[in-house]
């Protein structure tokens, strides 16, 4: 129990698009899902936390039109990359926690992570 | 703010080795303590955690002491497989309130051949 998918895996884009990702409680109702971004070598950055129904709350030096977050039911947050560049390119992770799982709400799942390539 | 710093990597093992990955921390007041492990092509999961000193996670034979007066949280285990190979996560989650915010050490890349 308690999964969190992420979809794409990968994905590749044109600077100055937008891409979309989506994160996914298959078997929980997620009262708090967090997005990180993680770069080669390093931890996991927390980039913002969104609660079900409410605005995201982001970390300090993340852009907020850059990187717009909408958790729009218990199971579903998304966060998408307005006009991406090059420095965007990153691995993008997700977590969610809540609900009756099998370690307690406190317990945050995991994602297996989005590669996001932008040319 | 807080921080944690763990031990660089990578660590290259041979089966049935000792391990041990160095984790001390940086926070205010008394955090819980977590360590996170991703296996290739997957997600972190939680392996173990321990929310007060002197507590002891433990989960699959891997061990983690909550030293408050060393502020170290280091992970042990003492006969290592190949399927532990993984890249091993040290966090923090500080305490009270409804802050679930976790903070991450760099990881460490564990290797370990037959």
């Amino acid at each position: 129990g308690a999964v969190v998918s992420q979809h794409p895996s990968w994905v590749i884009c044109k600077s100055g698009t937008s891409v979309k990702i989506e994160c996914r409680s298959l078997d929980f109702q997620a009262t708090t899902m967090f997005w990180y971004r993680q770069f080669p070598k390093q931890s996991l950055m927390l980039m913002a936390t969104s609660n079900e129904g409410s605005k995201a709350t982001y970390e300090q030096g993340v852009e907020k039109d850059k990187f717009l977050i909408n958790h729009a039911s218990l199971t579903l947050s998304t966060l998408t990359v307005t006009s991406a560049h090059p420095e965007d390119s990153s691995f993008y992770i997700c977590s969610a926690r809540g609900g009756t799982t099998p370690r307690g709400t406190d317990t945050q799942y995991f994602g297996p992570g989005t590669r996001l390539t932008v040319l | 703010g807080d921080s944690v710093t763990q031990m660089e990597g990578p660590v290259t093992l041979s089966e049935e080795a000792f391990l041990t990955i160095n984790c001390t921390y940086t926070a205010t007041g008394y955090p819980s303590l977590f360590w996170y492990v991703q296996y290739p092509g997957e997600g972190l999961q939680l392996l173990l955690k321990a929310t007060k000193a002197d507590d002891k996670g433990s989960n699959k034979g891997f061990e983690a002491t909550y030293r408050k007066e060393t502020t170290s949280f280091h992970l042990e285990k003492g006969s290592v497989q190949v399927s532990d190979s993984a890249v091993y996560f040290c966090a923090l989650r500080r305490s009270g309130g409804s802050n679930y915010k976790l903070t991450f050490g760099k990881g460490t890349l564990l290797t370990v051949n037959p």
